[in-house]
């Protein structure tokens, strides 16, 4: 079966600008997660969904960021006023459910984005 | 706060060496601990759990409550182990108080050569 897209895969835009970043999770997949992951770093939670709901938005660094889940499966990333400082590669992954503490998540590939 | 540490950022070994990645980490609570690796033009995926306490690839890794650690270990490396391996935490059952975010390590290369 399909694993989780996200699109687009690069996104290059300049300071001020406002992008959108997709994410499709896994069908049936409750749980979707957002990370951001700059160079020689791992990736740094952001946050995540259970169903429609945002349940922790703790990694949001300003805001600036936003996401939405409207109908519990494809999620948003919305970034606006972009700074040099949000280049990163963003990555999205879903899991079956949340609740466990134990559930693997199932990453996609990522979008990369370039503010200049 | 939640943490985890690998505190070398490159590995190279022969093949057939034994590898250790180690990781540490610290929470206050009773965290789940994972092994991701990332090999190379592919997606980041799940290496090993602790709670599943299984052997995959050749690989396990053991939770030390004490030294607060979960070296990933490997007797004979192969060269398809070479990747990019990341130790992470989350903070256990939502029903506990925990949360299901992961936490991760800054990573660590490993090169097997032939």
């Amino acid at each position: 079966g399909a694993g989780v897209s996200q699109t687009p895969s690069n996104k290059v835009t300049e300071k001020g600008k406002y992008v959108e970043l997709r994410c499709d999770p896994i069908s049936g997949h409750t749980a979707l997660y957002w990370y951001r992951q700059s160079l020689g770093q791992g990736p740094e939670f952001l946050i995540y969904f259970q169903g429609t709901g945002a349940a922790d938005d703790s990694g949001l660094p300003n805001d600036r960021f936003f996401a939405v889940r409207p109908e519990g499966s494809v999620s948003t990333l919305k970034i606006q006023r972009t700074e040099r400082g949000d280049s990163a590669v963003y990555l999205c992954a879903s899991s079956l459910t949340a609740t466990s503490g134990s559930e693997e998540q199932f990453f996609g590939p990522g979008t990369r984005l370039t503010v200049l | 706060a939640q943490r985890v540490t690998q505190p070398e950022k490159l590995l190279s070994v022969f093949k057939g060496a034994p590898v250790e990645l180690k990781c540490n980490y610290s929470y206050s609570g009773s965290p789940e601990l994972f092994w991701y690796v990332q090999y190379s033009r592919q997606r980041l995926q799940l290496l090993l759990r602790h709670i599943s306490r299984e052997s995959i690839k050749g690989f396990t890794a053991d939770l030390n409550k004490g030294e607060t650690s979960f070296h990933l270990k490997k007797p004979f490396a192969q060269e398809e182990d070479s990747a990019m391996y990341y130790c992470a935490l989350s903070g256990g059952s939502l029903m506990e108080g925990g949360s299901e975010k992961l936490v991760f390590g800054k990573g660590m290369k490993l090169t097997v050569n032939p």
